[in-house]
């Protein structure tokens, strides 16, 4: 158990349907931020907040996205994905941008059919 | 030229034996070192950080980094069966304003 938690595990959906993603942290940290984990790839950093603000966005498509209600909660909301845009999504967290020792929840692995 | 360059291997070493992973980077400005173990269908998890030139040691992990050569490496002494996992080697870019970028990993398999 890292303190960082995410649901759903597991998600599959298709072309056309709207989910959402959800992180949870206790660990007080103010930085937190979604990676994508593709095979064979590195992780992609897709977005960064720090104390609920948007601080990057990776060029990432505009049918991800990010919202951060407060420093505890981050989602990910997803609408027309692609078949490629089957990945296994992390998210992490981390006491601030300046520390950037991040610590990672389990992740969703999501299948886009 | 990437960021992060990793061998993704696998790399099989006898059990007991010494395990090193290896890991070039790209910006010369970067500050703090990291490595994430990470077994299969799991998240990544923090294991070391290391921020100056030298050896880093705890436990049956020892990180080295050396700045010069924009290398930083990660050994495992006595490598156990259950070693045996994905290594992320992840650096803080200062060209990516501080932002942590990964490697692809390197795949490590212990033989018993």
């Amino acid at each position: 158990e890292t303190g960082v938690t995410q649901t759903p595990r597991h998600l599959v959906m298709g072309m056309t349907n709207k989910k959402s993603l959800k992180c949870e942290q206790h660990l007080g940290h103010n930085a937190m931020y979604w990676y994508k984990q593709s095979a064979k790839k590195p992780l992609e950093l897709m977005f960064v907040y720090s104390l609920e603000e948007r601080v990057e966005n990776n060029s990432v498509p505009s049918r991800f996205s990010p919202e951060c209600p407060n420093s505890s909660h981050l989602f990910l909301h997803l609408h027309t994905l692609q078949p490629e845009d089957s990945a296994l999504y992390l998210c992490a967290s981390s006491q601030d941008l300046g520390l950037p020792e991040a610590f990672f929840g389990q992740g969703t692995r999501l299948t886009v059919v | 030229q990437k960021e992060v360059e990793q061998n993704s291997g696998p790399l099989s070493v006898p059990e007991g034996a010494i395990a090193s992973l290896n890991c070039t980077y790209s910006d010369r400005g970067s500050q703090s070192f990291f490595w994430y173990r990470q077994y299969s269908g799991k998240s990544p998890e923090l294991i070391m950080s290391i921020y100056s030139n030298g050896d880093k040691e705890d436990g049956r992990f020892t990180a080295q980094l050396n700045k010069a050569s924009q290398y930083v490496s990660l050994l495992i002494r006595d490598s156990q069966p259950s070693d045996s996992a994905t290594y992320l080697c992840a650096v803080n870019s200062m060209n990516r304003d501080d932002k942590i970028i990964f490697g692809k990993g390197t795949r490590l398999h212990i033989l018993p």
